[in-house]
């Protein structure tokens, strides 16, 4: 079965220093990862995907399947980072989200 | 174009009423996905409706239903509730089938409280 482990609820990091949202998978097939955030007082949106291999508002998630990682990386912290942080498995047609990471960024 | 949107915002019910809530997908969307988010936790699936189909159900018991109209909007029943169904409840529309290559949006959900 699907599963999804987000192991820090809470992630404090200063301002221009690098952060990294951990993120565990188990998933017998092939793994469909993302990324989704929620910024204070807005909806859920997606934030990265891992069959687009993009880099969205300077972070970056690399699947590692030898250790069933995805997680999320930004070089250099900034304020409006801040926000709750959801990774997420896409399987049988639907996705199955983790229990978030609230990350807070300190000026 | 407002986005996805849900109704009402906020509701307040005691238990072994019945629910219904409402979404209306961004215009052109055809896939609505419903999502229970407990306090504290990530959401969690609960139905996907395609083309008025049900084309997936998450584990929850028989109580939850929704439907979707031939104008996309879908709505969501809980009956018999429970405490254990105060939660905030999300829909999502996406263009098509809710597949890895679709992107969902999500509305703003609606808050339920059972007494």
């Amino acid at each position: 079965a699907q599963r999804v482990t987000q192991p820090e609820k809470l992630l404090s990091v200063f301002k221009g220093a690098p952060v990294e949202l951990k993120c565990n998978y188990s998933y017998s097939g092939s793994p469909e990862l993302f990324w989704y955030v929620q910024y204070s007082r807005q909806r859920l949106q997606l934030l990265l995907r891992h069959i687009s291999r993009e880099s969205i508002k300077g972070f970056t998630a690399d699947l590692n399947k030898g250790e069933t990682s995805f997680h999320l990386k930004k070089p250099f912290a900034q304020e409006e980072d801040s926000a709750m942080y959801y990774c997420a498995i896409f399987g049988a047609n639907n996705l199955f989200f983790g229990t978030g990471t609230r990350l807070t960024v300190i000026p | 174009d407002a986005g996805v949107t849900q109704s009402p915002t906020h509701l307040i019910k005691t238990r072994g009423q019945q629910v219904t809530l409402r979404c209306s997908p961004i215009s052109g969307h055809k896939s609505v996905s419903w999502y229970q988010q407990v306090l504290g936790q990530g959401p969690q699936f609960i139905f996907q409706y395609y083309e008025k189909e049900e084309r997936g159900r998450g584990n929850f018991p028989d109580r939850f239903s929704a439907r979707q109209f031939p104008n996309y909007s879908s709505e969501l029943n809980v009956n018999a509730l429970l405490l254990g169904d105060s939660a905030l409840y999300l829909c999502a529309s996406s263009l098509e089938q809710f597949l890895d290559q679709e992107t969902q949006y999500f509305g703003p959900g609606t808050r339920l409280l059972v007494l």
